[in-house]
Order: C-alpha cells, then sequence, then structure tokens
C-alpha cells in the first residue's frame, strides 16, 4: 500500500479563503515534501520540513509535521487563481534513497 | 536555462515497439531518478541512479532498462511495448538521495496504441 495519503483528494474554494491539505503516512521518515503540479507540467518542489521540525513556513505556505501521528498539512493562504494545481506528500524514508509520493489533492481557486 | 530536460515529450507508438526516452540536467546533481505516473496521477519511482550507479530497482519489468553514460544524463529505454506502459515519465534530478528536494523534468506522455 502507499506509504503517502491526502486528503481530500479534491478541494475547491474561493480565491482569498485558505486551503488545507493533510497527508498521512505509515512508516519512519527522515523529512516530509510537499509539492506542485499544474497541469500537464512537472512537479515543482514547494518546501521541506525535516523529522525534527514541527512548523515550517515559506511565504503563504505554512507545513506542520506531526511524527507521533504520522501526519502533515499544507495550508495555502489567501489563495489565488494560480495556485489552482494538485498538491502532492512526498515522505523521505528513513535508510532509503527514495522519497514516496501521496495520490496528490487536486485544488481549483474558484475567482 | 532549462534544469531537468526530457525528450521527446509527447511519444505515440504502437505496441511491440522499442522507444527511448532521454533526460538531462544541468545542475550538477549526483542523483537522477525515473518515474512513472498513471491516469490517477499516482507517481511511482522507478529507478534511481547516484554517480551513474544504479541504486533503486523497484519492481519494473526488464522490458525497462536504464542507462546513466554520465552523472548528468539519464535514458530509459523501453522495449516491447505494451498498452499498459501508457502513462507520463518523469525524470528527476536531486543533490544526493531523499534528504534534498527534487527537480522534475517537464515529463513524457507516452501513448501506446
Amino acid at each position: 500500500s502507499q506509504q503517502g495519503e491526502e486528503d481530500p483528494q479534491a478541494l475547491s474554494i474561493q480565491e482569498g479563503e485558505n486551503a488545507t491539505m493533510n497527508c498521512s503516512y505509515k512508516t519512519s521518515i527522515n523529512n516530509l515534501q510537499w509539492y506542485r503540479q499544474n497541469s500537464g507540467r512537472g512537479l515543482v518542489h514547494l518546501i521541506l520540513i525535516r523529522s525534527n521540525e514541527r512548523e515550517k513556513h515559506s511565504g503563504r505556505l505554512r507545513v506542520t509535521l506531526d511524527t507521533s501521528k504520522k501526519s502533515s498539512s499544507l495550508l495555502i493562504t489567501a489563495s489565488r487563481a494560480a495556485d489552482t494545481a494538485s498538491y502532492f506528500c512526498a515522505t523521505g524514508l528513513l535508510g532509503a534513497q527514495k522519497l514516496v509520493f501521496g495520490q496528490g489533492t487536486r485544488l481549483t481557486i474558484n475567482p | 536555462d532549462t534544469a531537468v530536460s526530457q525528450t521527446p515529450k509527447y511519444l505515440v507508438t504502437q505496441m511491440g515497439n522499442d522507444k527511448s526516452i532521454k533526460c538531462e540536467q544541468n545542475l550538477g546533481h549526483d542523483t537522477m531518478y525515473w518515474y512513472k505516473q498513471d491516469s490517477k496521477k499516482f507517481l511511482k519511482i522507478m529507478f534511481s541512479y547516484n554517480n551513474k550507479e544504479l541504486i533503486i530497482n523497484e519492481t519494473v519489468p526488464n522490458r525497462f532498462s536504464p542507462k546513466s553514460p554520465d552523472k548528468a544524463h539519464l535514458n530509459l529505454h523501453i522495449n516491447s511495448l505494451e498498452l499498459g506502459d501508457s502513462a507520463v515519465y518523469f525524470c528527476a534530478s536531486s543533490p544526493q538521495g531523499s534528504v534534498y528536494e527534487q527537480y522534475f523534468g517537464p515529463g513524457t506522455r507516452l501513448t501506446v496504441t
């Protein structure tokens, strides 16, 4: 089964609202990363949070990590139409040289 | 100045054919990857090379053969293409391993008819 699972699978909000996406995982991690994918494009790295960190900010993005619950959340504040994309969490597994991606949350920002 | 580039962007071919996808990165990274993204957007790692050495080989049919002539290039050759191989294939690179962020190419959409 997959390591990372995102929730919700799809989210549609109005421009200006905040968007929250969640990611749960199963095994111990070194870090957790969030990526964005616009339609028909490659993935773009957004933010990396290490297993010993609890919260990280980058511009309008805020990521939290709770290793006791094996979960993370991505908050996008003051959403814009350009934020419309799929968002993926990816876990860097302990002792493994790879990332395992979730299935993504498809975010639609309505103008 | 494209960081990770792939060619071709689109590939349409018939079952049974052999095809190759090329990837190049100009970031000076040590590690390169091939991923397959299916129609449900699920992204799964296929292979990873570190300094031209294969370090990850997931459960992938042996019809798929990666080749890394140098650490800036990672190509993917697929023999005897099947309908189920239709997907988007992404190349990515990172400084080393999973502790760093990865940089993705634009993808190659492979359609097998």
